[in-house]
């Protein structure tokens, strides 16, 4: 089974709309983290948010905000106000386990495409 | 220079060529990462070094052979590679002191086997 599930392989949106990017993910730890990744055409991968298990909050940064929804183990990824220069791969990510034993697993990627 | 560089950024090679890509952190992290991401699969983690010891190979084959001198320098040894082979390779580091562990990405070296 996958462990961090994004179903839209590709998306198309207009720009200064919101985006949602989904992501669900599956783990029986109770401690875990959450983190969304950009990649550009460039290919270099840039974090962009983080949320951890235990935090009560959902994460934000800038036009970044993490839909943290524990029960249903969704993570979903909301860009506002969307921009060209957000065009680019998506990657979910999850961090589980402790100490040295941690591992971080991505999912399959969502391609989002900002039309002008 | 600041974050993480990785050279070369392409690279192309023959199945009997031997070959190493380099990585370089300037971020003061003491674990260090090779992932390797090929179309339309996820990023698959190939191997782990926390404080220069190897703490994680994920059945990778031997034909792919890591080395990490140092904190801030990473190998990955190449030889008798296959065309499947042929992918993106990148690099991460993060500092292993706590249970946020975001990882800092180079820009890759992108490799075609022939």
């Amino acid at each position: 089974a996958q462990k961090i599930t994004q179903t839209q392989p590709g998306m198309f949106v207009q720009e200064k709309e919101a985006v949602t990017l989904d992501c669900t993910y599956d783990t029986s730890d109770q401690s875990y983290g959450l983190f969304w990744y950009k990649q550009p055409s460039s290919g270099e991968m840039i974090f962009l948010i983080y949320q951890g298990s235990y935090d009560e909050q959902n994460a934000t940064e800038g036009r970044y905000s993490l839909n943290f929804q524990k029960a249903r183990k969704s993570a979903n990824l909301v860009i506002s106000a969307s921009q060209l220069g957000d065009s680019a791969m998506y990657f979910c990510a999850m961090r589980e386990g402790l100490g040295r034993d941690d591992k971080i697993i991505f999912g399959k990627g969502t391609r989002l495409h900002i039309l002008p | 220079e600041t974050g993480v560089t990785q050279t070369p950024r392409h690279l192309v090679m023959g199945m009997t060529n031997k070959k190493s890509l380099k990585c370089e952190q300037h971020l003061g992290h003491n674990a260090m990462y090779w992932y390797k991401q090929s179309a339309k699969k996820p990023l698959e983690l190939m191997f782990v070094y926390n404080f220069k010891e190897q703490t994680e190979n994920n059945s990778v084959p031997s034909r792919f052979s890591p080395e990490c001198p140092n904190s801030s320098h990473l190998f990955l040894h190449l030889h008798t590679l296959q065309p499947e082979d042929s992918a993106l390779y990148l690099c991460a580091s993060s500092q292993d002191n706590g249970l946020i562990r975001e990882q800092f990405f180079g820009p890759g070296t992108r490799l075609t086997v022939l």
